[in-house]
């Protein structure tokens, strides 16, 4: 079946730092693949989505490229803000069957950003 | 932004037990979703509701839980006799279309004691 695997948190950073979260997927087909963020005490909210190999999605300076050949969609960001600090869930959904709308999410990654 | 409102923010209850879980979607959103996270694990998929009726459901979504939709305006959880194991955030979601994104709650934390 379909899967998401996300890199291990938590993780800390500097003010202005480089962010690197990695994902890989396993599906069938070609799945649509998400980035979604959870900040303290709200729900999870789209960050970004690419729908085929080799889209990039960007939103709020962050950026994932879907890479068929690797089977992956790292987010990055060049530059992150304490307002960054939040959990990232990488997600994806698949375009067969009467799936509308369900989503394999990975675990979460905290991220915490310090002045 | 209209968004999609859960109550109790946190549920605590006795092994057993029945528990529903209260969810309002977005006024015009027609595809409704409950998921969940154990505590250190992955969100996962629950079920998704459609035209009054459950459209997909994954292997965790038994005979103990149903999902109803009263009145046009709630969406519900119930879990009829709680276990350990269903304790657990749960977040509720809603969409569209289903083919757009989807607008999820803050989610409800469920510790069944």
């Amino acid at each position: 079946g379909d899967s998401v695997t996300q890199m291990e948190g938590p993780v800390t950073l500097s003010e202005e730092a480089f962010l690197t979260i990695n994902c890989t997927y396993t599906a069938t087909g070609y799945p649509s693949l998400f980035w979604y963020v959870q900040y303290p005490g709200e729900g999870l909210q789209l960050l970004l989505k690419a729908t085929k190999a080799d889209d990039k999605g960007s939103n709020k300076g962050f950026e994932a490229t879907y890479r068929k050949e690797t089977t992956s969609f790292h987010l990055e960001k060049g530059s992150v803000q304490v307002s960054d600090s939040a959990v990232y869930f990488c997600a994806l959904k698949n375009a067969g069957g009467t799936s509308y709308g369900k989503l394999t999410f990975g675990q979460g990654t905290i991220l915490t950003v310090h002045p | 932004e209209p968004e999609v409102t859960q109550t109790p923010s946190h549920q605590v209850t006795q092994m057993g037990q029945e528990v529903i879980l209260r969810c309002v979607p977005i006024s015009n959103h027609l595809y409704f979703y409950w998921y969940r996270q154990i505590l250190g694990q992955k969100v996962e998929f629950l079920v998704s509701f459609y035209n009054n009726e459950i459209s997909e459901k994954s292997e965790i979504f038994d005979d103990q839980f149903s999902v109803e939709r009263p009145d046009g305006s709630n969406f519900t959880l119930k879990i009829r006799s709680t276990k350990l194991e269903d304790s657990a955030m749960y977040f509720c979601a809603s969409s569209p279309t289903g083919f757009e994104k989807l607008f999820f709650g803050s989610g409800t934390q469920l510790s069944v004691l």
